[in-house]
């Protein structure tokens, strides 16, 4: 079985200042993981991914997460916050083992809603 | 380029109305999913589909119904049993298993609205 939390459902940064969207998973299996972007009215856009290569995963607009096994997080994190960073942010895992939440398996965090302050 | 196109992209239905929303894709994607999201409560998987003219039930289908007569085409139904079908709705599609390493596809969602 796997699971996500995303473990604030808001969070607020000033612009300019770092951002920190904090997700934690468990998974019976060797996870891959993700980070979408949802801006209002939109679809989910792929930030980045982990599959088990380098655990600092670098994605689009300069957003960045480690995988830490031992701590089972998942973490997003940007040093400069920008308005257009506005947006909902979805953790997501999969653990590649038996399909659980559909054909591929994927479950999805609650999401968190970033506001960026100017 | 290919994606996944979703249409319409706001809608209104009527108490007691079915509507249909469109979800097509050009990725020659096996999986199509159809995904609920209200605030605060995520994505909620309502059906999903791994081959044509084969579906299965997600954790919320109660009150919707779906059709995979072509690979590329995944509409859902929204029937008059649904009791609060107002949220805005996502379809999203993969190739099964590489999907647990790429993840889905999205479209740009409907939003439907009970008036």
């Amino acid at each position: 079985a796997q699971s996500v939390t995303q473990l604030d459902s808001h969070v607020s940064v000033s612009e300019g200042t770092p951002v920190l969207l904090r997700c934690n998973y468990s998974s019976s299996y060797s996870p891959s993981l993700f980070w979408y972007v949802q801006h209002p009215n939109k679809g989910l856009q792929l930030l980045l991914k982990y599959t088990s290569a380098a655990t600092l995963v670098k994605g689009i607009n300069g957003f960045e997460a480690e995988f830490k096994k031992s701590e089972t997080s998942f973490h997003l994190t940007k040093p400069s916050a920008h308005m257009s960073d506005a947006a909902e942010y979805f953790c997501v895992v999969s653990d590649r083992g038996p399909s659980g939440g559909g054909a591929d398996g994927l479950t999805f965090g609650k999401g968190t809603h970033l506001i960026i302050q100017p | 380029d290919g994606g996944i196109t979703q249409s319409p992209k706001y809608l209104f239905r009527k108490e007691g109305q079915n509507v249909t929303l469109s979800c097509e894709q050009n990725l020659n994607h096996d999986a199509m999913y159809w995904y609920r999201q209200d605030p605060g409560q995520g994505l909620r998987l309502i059906y999903y589909s791994q081959i044509v003219n084969d579906f299965q039930k997600g954790d919320i289908a109660e009150g919707y119904s779906v059709s995979r007569e072509k690979k590329e085409s995944f509409p859902l139904t929204v029937t008059s049993a649904q009791k609060n079908p107002t949220a805005f709705y996502l379809c999203a599609s993969s190739t099964p298993p590489q999907g647990r390493r790429n993840g889905y596809t999205f479209g740009s969602g409907t939003r439907l609205t009970v008036v």
